[in-house]
Parts: C-alpha cells; sequence; structure tokens
C-alpha cells in the first residue's frame, strides 16, 4: 500500500546526543514536511521540501535539520541544541506546485529525554 | 500573527446525533482549508478539504461550510458513531496565490467524544 513511513514510533534521547528521526514515503509526492506536535496543541511546521536537495526553514527550526538527498525520503535530525525535544513528530507529503493539495501524515514518532 | 483557531475545545455528542465543528480563521487570504481528524497515537487522517471558491462540499457523512465573510469553518459529522471520537483539526492555507507550496497553519484541535 502506498503511504508515508515514519520510524522508530519511538525514541529516546540523552543529553547531548543528536537523534535522527526517519520518513519515507512511496505516494510519489513532491513536497514533504516535519511538524512538531506538544500535547493539547495544534501542529508546528518544522521544516519542509518542495524538491529534492531543497529545503526551507518552518516556524520551529531552530535546534533541528533535515537533508532531501532523494525524493522518497525527508529524515529529520533533532540535535543538542534544542533543549526541548520532547514531542511528538509527525511527517507529512503532499503534491507540489501551484494547485493547494492535502497534506498526507505518517503515524508519528515520539521522541522523550531519558 | 495571524492563526487558526477553534471555538470549543470539548463536544460531547450521543451516537445517532449530528456533530458540528467549528472553526474560527483570521486571514483573509487564506484560500484553502482541510479538516483532519486524528485519534490518540496516530498521524493526523485528512477528512475533507476546501478551496475558497467553494461555500460548502460534501463528503461521506461530512459536510464543510466555508463562511468568508465571517472567516468561519464548520465541519459537520452526520450520524455521528463512536468511531469518529477524535481529536479534529482545521488547517489554513496561509500563502494565497500559489506561492505557499502546501503550507499550513493548524488550530488547537476539538475532542470529539462520542457517547454510545
Amino acid at each position: 500500500d502506498g503511504g508515508i513511513t515514519q520510524s522508530p514510533k519511538y525514541l529516546f534521547r540523552k543529553e547531548g546526543q543528536n537523534v535522527t528521526l526517519s520518513c519515507e514515503q512511496n505516494l510519489n509526492h513532491d513536497a514533504m514536511y516535519w511538524y512538531r506536535q506538544d500535547p493539547g496543541q495544534g501542529l508546528r511546521l518544522i521544516y519542509y521540501s518542495q524538491i529534492v536537495n531543497d529545503f526551507q526553514k518552518g516556524d520551529i527550526a531552530e535546534g533541528y535539520s533535515v537533508s532531501r538527498e532523494k525524493k522518497e525520503s525527508f529524515p529529520l535530525t533533532v540535535t543538542s541544541a534544542q533543549k526541548n525535544p520532547t514531542a511528538f513528530y509527525l511527517c507529512a507529503s503532499s503534491y507540489g506546485g501551484l494547485n493547494n493539495q492535502p497534506q498526507h501524515f505518517g503515524d508519528g514518532t515520539r521522541l522523550s529525554i531519558l | 500573527g495571524e492563526s487558526v483557531g477553534l471555538h470549543l475545545p470539548t463536544l460531547s455528542v450521543q451516537e445517532g446525533d449530528n456533530s458540528i465543528i467549528n472553526c474560527a480563521y483570521s486571514n483573509s487570504a487564506s484560500d484553502y482549508f482541510i479538516w483532519y481528524k486524528q485519534e490518540s497515537g496516530k498521524g493526523p487522517q485528512f477528512i475533507i478539504d476546501i478551496r475558497s471558491n467553494m461555500d460548502k462540499r460534501q463528503g461521506q457523512r461530512v459536510t464543510v461550510l466555508l463562511n468568508k465573510t465571517v472567516k468561519h469553518l464548520s465541519l459537520q459529522i452526520a450520524a455521528t458513531q463512536p468511531g469518529d471520537s477524535a481529536v479534529y483539526f482545521c488547517a489554513e492555507n496561509v500563502g494565497a496565490g500559489g506561492t505557499s507550496y502546501g503550507k499550513l497553519t493548524f488550530g488547537q484541535g476539538t475532542i470529539l467524544t462520542v457517547h454510545p
């Protein structure tokens, strides 16, 4: 089935450690996105990519980094500079271009601090 | 800054009733809106979308209404079922004119609880 796969489902980070969250899609979507969701809140955009080898900062990019070397993959690294990384991280993808299209989401990675 | 918000954080209904979830938006330039359903521990699931050149759009058991005059969006769920219990988010595209490439701003969410 086509979809978006995020892994791992749960992840723990030690102090001073960088961790990388995986996001893979087989929907042939051009655009991919990373969001952060805190308890009882909506989603906030971290980074997004409209095309391979290109990405832009979202509203809360500090302490995070991304890469887009392949159309299917958009990994997110939570660096040690992110002082409050505990959250639910959601990856999404959509068709790009000028016509607005809905974003489709994976089932998230829950990151906690040890 | 401008943002999307919801009037009611929680909504409880009886099974079989119709549910209405409301959303206010403040950016008059927004031209695309989406409703998502999120169950516990899962990612948001697309329900229905609407573009600003429409006032109403219907799906299976759901209807979205857009009132641009008062910048209000609503999601109507007919014959609500226990499986509809979830958090519902509205989202708007804040980059009107096709320049946003799908950037969305999400509301806080409404918790819908359906009692059998």
